[in-house]
């Protein structure tokens, strides 16, 4: 079945790092990925989609410059946390689809701890 | 926001059919219903969709009403391994926003 990789699966770093986060389809192309952010105990947020070859879009509330996005081929899309701050330790999770209205599949997401 | 509303808990015994259900009264016709579960510090993972018909696959059944104003997720024979927070979705595209879901906890 569909797989999605993502990497690194965990990040401890100290305050004031950028972070860059990869998602990978591995077995399709997907011309559309998205990004989560789950806190503990809560459920998953939306946080923006990717699209290949043009600008993410993104949520309402989520700043685009601290979150840099990058949609560069069909298989990959990269998450930077720009100069991440302990309010930033998260957990981050990514997902793509083949076509629209398919299911998404998730990657097992990369836990962001900042320090 | 999610649009649909579930139970925020249920348990169920192990070897039981586990049924978990789904209000999305506002569905819009082309919007499909969807099940993820999530484990423990995993990312979602995909269990069954459908749009009107009743849908079956080697994990689950998805039972949809006919005003497809709600829907009930089966799972015929629960495991220990099937504790989890299980999400109902609807949606039209790839857009996929979670509700708070049903943290199902399957007792031996």
């Amino acid at each position: 079945g569909a797989v999605v990789s993502q990497h690194p699966s965990r990040v401890i770093c100290k305050s004031g790092t950028s972070v860059k986060i990869e998602c990978r389809s591995l077995d399709f192309q997907a011309t559309t990925m998205f990004w989560y952010r789950q806190f503990p105990k809560q459920s998953l947020m939306l946080m923006a989609t990717s699209n290949e070859g043009s600008k993410a879009t993104y949520e309402q509330g989520v700043e685009k410059d601290k979150f840099l996005i990058n949609h560069a081929s069909l298989t990959l899309s990269t998450l930077t946390v720009t100069s991440a701050h302990p309010e930033d330790s998260s957990f981050y999770i990514c997902s793509a689809a083949q076509k629209a209205a398919q299911p998404q599949h998730f990657g097992d997401g990369t836990r962001l701890s900042i320090l | 926001d999610a649009k649909t509303t579930q139970p925020p808990s249920m348990d169920c015994a192990e070897g039981r059919a586990a049924n978990l259900p789904c209000n999305h009264s506002t569905i819009s016709g082309n919007e499909y219903v969807y099940w993820y579960r999530q484990i423990h510090s995993q990312g979602p993972q995909y269990i069954i969709h459908g749009l009107k018909n009743n849908e079956t696959n080697e994990m689950a059944s998805l039972i949809i009403t006919e005003d497809r104003k709600s829907s009930t997720l089966i799972l015929p024979h629960a495991t220990l391994r099937d504790t989890a927070v299980y999400y109902c979705i609807v949606s039209n595209n790839n857009d996929m926003r979670f509700g708070a879901g049903t943290r199902l906890t399957v007792k031996p």
